[in-house]
């Protein structure tokens, strides 16, 4: 059981680039989500799905895009990447669903992004 | 829409001494609770979670915390801090049906003196 996976672990990208960040879990969530963590910001959500098929926009989702490719998989795309997207890149899963209480969420270990 | 404070950005303890985190939130309802850490290079972990019922709830590594209504907190502690416990907390709140899930405060920097 590895819960939520994440590639890669480390990427440089230069201005313009694109890339695509991967996520896995194994925990049968039906949420998924991913978020940016920069220095004294906390973390932001980017973009979520509530289940297979669906995705919403977060708080910040300019510059981003995201597939459900299906119950398992959740990956974030940066279509041209910009300096201002250096983060750390943390996908998430969750019990969560439409109408329920909050569920704690699963995070992976992250994907450290520099672009230059 | 909820909303998380952590008013402190870093606090540094001495080894053994007794620690508490602050964190306030602000919901209309009764409002769902975590508390996470994360240690350097790594992502979230899950300390502890409060739904209902008792408020004073414990969670993993002899943390605890404790949920008062009265004044929207839900204050994070630990009785004798260790030097493995320096890391970043992060404080959640969740809602009723709230699809895209929690809102995270910014973060508490500890730092653990020898």
């Amino acid at each position: 059981n590895a819960g939520v996976t994440q590639t890669p672990k480390f990427q440089v990208l230069k201005t313009g680039q694109s890339m695509t960040l991967q996520c896995a879990q194994d925990m049968n969530h039906n949420s998924m989500y991913w978020y940016r963590q920069d220095p004294g910001m906390g973390l932001r959500l980017i973009y979520y799905s509530a289940s297979e098929g669906t995705t919403d926009k977060g708080e910040v989702p300019n510059g981003y895009n995201v597939s459900r490719l299906n119950k398992r998989e959740f990956s974030l795309r940066l279509e041209s990447a910009a300096p201002s997207q250096t983060s750390v890149y943390f996908c998430a899963s969750s019990e969560q669903s439409p109408g329920q209480g909050a569920h704690e969420q699963y995070f992976g270990p992250g994907t450290r992004l520099t672009v230059t | 829409a909820q909303s998380v404070t952590q008013p402190d950005i870093h606090i540094t303890v001495s080894e053994g001494a007794s620690l508490e985190l602050r964190c306030n939130y602000s919901y209309g309802a009764t409002p769902y609770l975590f508390w996470y850490v994360q240690s350097p290079g790594q992502g979230l972990q899950l300390l502890l979670k409060y739904f209902s019922g008792d408020t004073l709830v414990q969670g993993i590594k002899g943390f605890e915390a404790e949920f008062k209504r009265s004044q929207s907190s839900f204050n994070l502690r630990k009785p004798s801090v260790h030097w493995s416990d320096a890391a970043e907390y992060f404080c959640a709140v969740g809602a009723v049906g709230g699809a895209d899930g929690l809102t995270f405060g910014k973060g508490t920097h500890l730092i653990i003196q020898p």
